[in-house]
């Protein structure tokens, strides 16, 4: 079946934008988490939905970055007021079931900001 | 002192080495671990999770040391196909994952 997907792949913007970055899960999974991969470090968690809610989002670095999942499937990761900063990897991933369970990732959203 | 903590590598070993990856963790209620393998950018994928009792999956073989807080990885019979990132990951509320070791088999 389908897997994770993310879009766009590749994201270009300017230091002071606004930028939406989305990811759609496999299908019927409960689970979906945003991570942020700098290059040469691992994935750094930043949010957990368990269904429409964030049931952990401590790993979100500043209040410039939220996240929804409002029908308990697609999620959409926001980030205000881009920072330099901000360029990253932002992979999405889901599980079936609860945090213990295995995770799929997406491609990911490749974002620069110049 | 990071949570979770790899040898970052270059491992450059020939075709059919057998080559070892340990991981250590700091969190000892950590409650699953996996090993992760990511080519070069791209997302990481599943290779395979670790349990108490050690796991085997053809040339790879995953181990878990609780008392001493440390994933292991042994991959025997090494492929050119096997060069990539390997993240250790482990789950205790969030998932923490390794900054990597980097793998190359050479011809």
């Amino acid at each position: 079946g389908a897997g994770v997907s993310q879009t766009p792949s590749n994201k270009v913007t300017e230091k002071g934008k606004y930028v939406e970055l989305r990811c759609d899960p496999i299908s019927g999974h409960t689970a979906l988490y945003w991570y942020r991969q700098s290059l040469g470090q691992g994935p750094e968690f930043l949010i957990y939905f368990q269904g429409t809610g964030a049931a952990d989002d401590s790993g979100l670095p500043n209040d410039r970055f939220f996240a929804v999942r409002p029908e308990g499937s697609v999620s959409t990761l926001k980030i205000q007021r881009t920072e330099r900063g901000d360029s990253a990897v932002y992979l999405c991933a889901s599980s079936a079931a609860g945090k213990t369970d295995t995770q799929y990732f997406g491609p990911g959203t490749r974002l620069t900001v110049l | 002192r990071k949570e979770v903590e790899q040898d970052p590598g270059p491992f450059n070993v020939p075709e059919g080495a057998t080559v070892a990856f340990n991981c250590t963790y700091s969190n000892s209620a950590s409650q699953s671990f996996f090993w992760y393998r990511q080519d070069c950018r791209k997302e990481p994928k599943l290779l395979m999770s670790v349990y108490s009792s050690g796991n085997e999956d053809g040339r790879f073989t995953a181990q878990l040391n609780r008392a001493s807080q440390y994933i292991s990885l042994l991959i025997r019979d090494s492929k050119l196909s096997d060069s990539a990132t390997y993240l250790c990951a482990v789950n205790n509320n969030d998932m923490r994952f390794g900054a990597g070791t980097r793998l190359t088999v050479k011809p």
